[in-house]
C-alpha cells in the first residue's frame, strides 16, 4: 500500500464550480500535512498547510481527519488558473522527509 | 519565500555520458538539500538527502555510485548522473532546507529535465 494515496483524476470542472479531493495516508505517525500545487513541467509549490482544526485560505479549505487518516482540499468558485496537479504531502514527526502522493489532476473548463 | 535555482533546466545527452546538475540556495544557507526524481504521471520520489560537509543518505533502491551527490557548501549541492541510460530520463528536482527553518519546510528548485538518447 502506498504511503500517500490520491485519486489521479482527471477532474474536469466548469469554471465557477466547487471541487473537492481527498487523500489518504497510511502512517499513523504522520504529523504534518500539506497540499502542494504543481503546474505542468514545473516544480511543486506549497499551496497550504493542513491543520487539525481545518483551515481556510481564500477559496481553498483544507481538512484533516486523523481518525480516518485522510485530508481533503476544497476549492470554491474555481478559476481557470486553478488548473494544475494537486499533491498531497505528508511528513512524520521528527523527520524532515516529505512523502508525496501522485497528485490529482484538475482542469477548469471555461 | 526563499529562492532555489537549478542548472541546467534541461539537458539532452547520449547514453553513457555523465550529467551534472547543480542546485543552489540563493538567499539562505541550506544545511540540508534533497534530491527528488519524478517520472511522468508519478509522484516525486526522494532519492537522497545531503547535509553540508557529509555524505549523502540515499533512499532504498537508489544507487549511490550511479547518482553522485556532493554538498560542498551551504549554498550548493550537485547531483551527477553517471553513465546515463535512457531509463534515467526524468525530471530531477532539488529542494533545500534552512538550518533555522521548520523541519519540514523545503524550498524547491525549478527542476532539471533530463533526456538520455
Amino acid at each position: 500500500r502506498k504511503e500517500v494515496e490520491q485519486d489521479p483524476g482527471p477532474f474536469n470542472v466548469p469554471e465557477g464550480a466547487t471541487v473537492a479531493f481527498n487523500c489518504t495516508y497510511s502512517n499513523s505517525a504522520s504529523q504534518s500535512f500539506f497540499w502542494y500545487r504543481q503546474d505542468c513541467r514545473k516544480e511543486p509549490k506549497l499551496l497550504m498547510s493542513v491543520y487539525s482544526s481545518g483551515n481556510e485560505d481564500g477559496r481553498f479549505t483544507a481538512q484533516l481527519n486523523r481518525a480516518s487518516q485522510y485530508i481533503s482540499l476544497l476549492i470554491r468558485d474555481s478559476k481557470l488558473s486553478d488548473s494544475a496537479t494537486y499533491l498531497c504531502v505528508v511528513n512524520s514527526k521528527g523527520n524532515e522527509k516529505l512523502t508525496f502522493g501522485t497528485g490529482t489532476r484538475l482542469t477548469i473548463i471555461p | 519565500g526563499a529562492v532555489v535555482s537549478q542548472h541546467p533546466s534541461r539537458v539532452i545527452c547520449k547514453s553513457g555520458t555523465s550529467v551534472k546538475i547543480e542546485c543552489r540556495s540563493l538567499d539562505f544557507q541550506a544545511t540540508t538539500m534533497f534530491w527528488y526524481r519524478q517520472f511522468p504521471k508519478q509522484s516525486l520520489m526522494l532519492m537522497a538527502t545531503s547535509n553540508e560537509g557529509s555524505k549523502a543518505t540515499y533512499e532504498q533502491g537508489v544507487e549511490k555510485d550511479k547518482f553522485l551527490i556532493n554538498h560542498a557548501s551551504l549554498t550548493l549541492s550537485t547531483l551527477t548522473v553517471t553513465s546515463a541510460h535512457p531509463e534515467d530520463s526524468s525530471f530531477y528536482i532539488c529542494s533545500a532546507r534552512a538550518g533555522t527553518g521548520r523541519l519540514h519546510e523545503q524550498f524547491f528548485g525549478p527542476g532539471t529535465r533530463l533526456t538520455v538518447l
